[in-house]
């Protein structure tokens, strides 16, 4: 079976602070995205991460894709609240697979 | 368009009904899916449609029923639902099964069954 873990599994922090959420696995992915769901709304794609090693950028989100293409990161700089929600990382494999989730609050 | 759209919003059933959720896609995607997303937990695949054929099953009570009149349409038909069946259920969809598999979803149907 494949799985995607993400840690932290829960984030509370203060407007301004820097957060990185980590999805890792022991399965290799053709590619990783990762979406953000806000309470009763559905996730939304936030960036496709395909080739090992690649860094893309999305205002004050970074994503890595590691080099074994089994994991990713999520860098956020200067948190708003507006960034909070769930973050799901899903690697494609014969179908998507989400990772466990991170929620995360950014208070004022 | 760049939207998929769920109907109901909100959905309230005793075990006994027999009710419908309503999903709609104008993107020219020719892959859709439905998931249930309990809370707190990310979503599990229940269905996968092709080209309007069902391509996946993932061992899904037969309680629940899919369909895909169109290949813009998909339906998932409700009969006999437990308590533990209540959850947020969501329809995506994506160009197709091979290559990227960007997923867009729909804003879900919260489903409560009495």
């Amino acid at each position: 079976t494949q799985l995607l873990e993400q840690s932290p599994q829960f984030l509370s922090i203060q407007e301004g602070e820097n957060l990185t959420v980590y999805c890792n696995s022991s399965s290799v992915f053709s590619s990783l995205q990762w979406y953000r769901q806000e309470p009763g709304e559905g996730p939304v794609l936030l960036v496709t991460v395909v080739t090992g090693g690649e860094v893309k950028k999305l205002k004050r989100l970074t994503f890595q894709f590691g080099d074994a293409r089994k994991d990713s990161s999520l860098h956020i700089t200067a948190a708003q609240p507006g960034d909070t929600g769930l973050y799901l990382c899903a690697g494609e494999a014969d179908k998507l697979i989400f990772g466990t989730g991170t929620r995360l609050q950014v208070f004022p | 368009d760049t939207e998929v759209t769920q109907t109901p919003k909100h959905l309230v059933m005793g075990m006994t009904n027999k009710k419908s959720l309503k999903c709609e896609q104008h993107m020219g995607h020719r892959a859709m899916y439905w998931y249930k997303q309990k809370a707190k937990k990310p979503p599990e695949l229940m269905f996968v449609y092709s080209y309007e054929k069902l391509s996946i099953n993932e061992s899904v009570p037969s309680r629940f029923s899919p369909e895909c009149p169109n290949s813009s349409l998909l339906n998932l038909h409700l009969h006999a639902l437990q308590p533990e069946d209540s959850a947020l259920y969501l329809c995506a969809s994506s160009q197709g099964l091979a290559g990227l598999n960007e997923q867009f979803f729909g804003p879900g149907t919260r489903l409560t069954v009495l």
